[in-house]
């Protein structure tokens, strides 16, 4: 198993560009949540999807758009990046049971807008 | 929804004294409490977690202990070590179906001092 695995690693986008981000889960967890970490602020929740074809908004996400139209995987979208989306981005997943409630991350996604 | 406030931000202990970490929660309802345990440049991987049921779980060197009325957790790391050097983050979660949303503390960055 490769756990959830999140690419790319590393992007540098110029504000304004878009990209978009996948994060990849082979646990067959229905819950998926992507979380942006900033010094002093710590995970704050962006985007998250209760089961395939689910998305629900986070605590910070406006300039993001997501979609899961697969049970594994989970897209973040940047339609038009700007500056204050610097960040590592990290993607998590989760097993829908009742106190249960691990969460599995993947490696990363340092974001660099310039 | 819930806060969660974790505290210090920073610590700094001698190898072989023991560290604490401290996190308060607002949401009376949530009942699992994880720490995560995140090296430089690396992903959050869960350490130890604890169920509302349950007032204190160890694990080796590592135990948590929960104090439901006052709505706070605490990480223990006795006898610490170098490898112990890392960020820790503390959550909480209501744990169940449809409430499976973590909410992270701000983190402590734990430096072990040889």
């Amino acid at each position: 198993n490769a756990g959830v695995t999140q690419t790319p690693k590393f992007r540098v986008l110029k504000t304004g560009q878009s990209m978009t981000l996948l994060c990849a889960q082979d646990m067959n967890h229905e819950y998926m949540y992507w979380y942006r970490q900033d010094p002093g602020m710590g995970l704050r929740l962006i985007h998250y999807s209760v089961g395939e074809g689910t998305t629900a908004k986070g605590e910070v996400p406006d300039g993001y758009n997501v979609s899961r139209l697969k049970k594994q995987n989970f897209l973040l979208g940047l339609e038009s990046a700007a500056p204050s989306q610097t960040s590592v981005y990290f993607c998590a997943s989760t097993l829908q049971a009742p106190l249960n409630t691990e969460a599995f991350f993947g490696q990363g996604t340092r974001l660099t807008v310039v | 929804g819930e806060n969660v406030e974790q505290h210090p931000s920073t610590l700094s202990v001698q190898e072989g004294d023991s560290a604490v970490i401290k996190c308060t929660y607002s949401d009376s309802a949530s009942n699992y409490f994880p720490w995560y345990k995140q090296e430089l440049g690396k992903r959050p991987q869960l350490i130890i977690d604890i169920r509302s049921n349950v007032g204190e779980k160890k694990d080796q060197r590592i135990a948590v202990t929960l104090n439901k009325t006052a709505k706070h957790f605490s990480l223990h790391i006795t006898e610490t070590q170098p490898e112990d050097s890392a960020v820790y983050v503390c959550a909480a979660s209501r744990g169940n179906f449809g409430n499976e949303k973590l909410t992270f503390g701000t983190g402590t960055r734990l430096t072990i001092i040889p």
